[in-house]
């Protein structure tokens, strides 16, 4: 298995430019995530999807848009880049439902920079 | 916000076992304490979890104090390889997002 697998591993864009982070997974996971992470910082949460067609919001979800067509993806999209998103973006996914407490798995990250 | 509070850094030698801190006073009875690490340059990796009772697994040990309000991630004997982030992390019952924080900085010594 593959376990998350994110696409590219690093991209440069320039501000205002749009792009899309790619996330997908063959566990047959129904929970997925995406997180960002600063320097120096710990991890914070921009959107989730406990199951497809169904996204939410998480603490920093400004900037970001999800979409949930299909288990395996969870694409990330920014629409018009800015400097303050510079940064590194970690995809995680979790097993069905009933064992909520199951471990989170991640993707290796994708760094982005907005010049 | 995260709901823990860890030291921001800890040292430790080589081949000895370490004792890494957190403290959850808010936590309710169906909370689950989970231990995440970082290596540098990858992704959080799991490293264990546990309700109430003391647990254990191939990477390390959990240990939750009987109030709850705290619990100890036991590295039995630290290598280089275990120079890391280590996140302690609240997680309440129900299929709800793990919220980090900035967790403990292991650095180990040889």
């Amino acid at each position: 298995n593959a376990g998350v697998t994110q696409t590219p591993k690093f991209q440069v864009l320039k501000t205002g430019q749009s792009m899309t982070l790619q996330c997908a997974q063959d566990m047959n996971h129904e929970y997925m995530s995406w997180y960002r992470q600063d320097p120096g910082m710990g991890l914070r949460l921009i959107h989730y999807s406990v199951g497809a067609g169904i996204t939410d919001q998480g603490e920093v979800p400004n900037g970001y848009n999800v979409s949930r067509s299909t288990t395996e993806d969870f694409p990330l999209r920014l629409l018009s880049a800015a400097p303050s998103q510079t940064s590194v973006y970690f995809c995680a996914s979790r097993p069905p439902g009933y064992s909520y407490n199951s471990p989170l798995h991640f993707g290796n990250g994708t760094r982005l920079t907005v010049t | 916000d995260a709901k823990t509070t860890q030291p921001n850094s800890m040292e430790s030698n080589e081949e000895e076992p370490v004792h890494l801190p957190c403290n959850h006073s808010t936590i309710s009875g169906t909370d689950y304490i989970h231990w995440y690490r970082q290596l540098p340059s990858q992704g959080p990796e799991y490293v264990i979890h546990g309700l109430t009772s003391n647990v254990n697994n191939r990477m390390a040990s959990l240990a939750i104090a009987e109030d709850r309000k705290s619990s100890t991630l036991i590295l039995h004997r630290a290598t280089l390889r275990d120079a890391a982030v280590y996140y302690c992390i609240q997680q309440p019952s129900g299929n709800t997002p793990l919220v980090f924080g900035k967790g403990t900085r292991l650095s180990v010594i040889a």
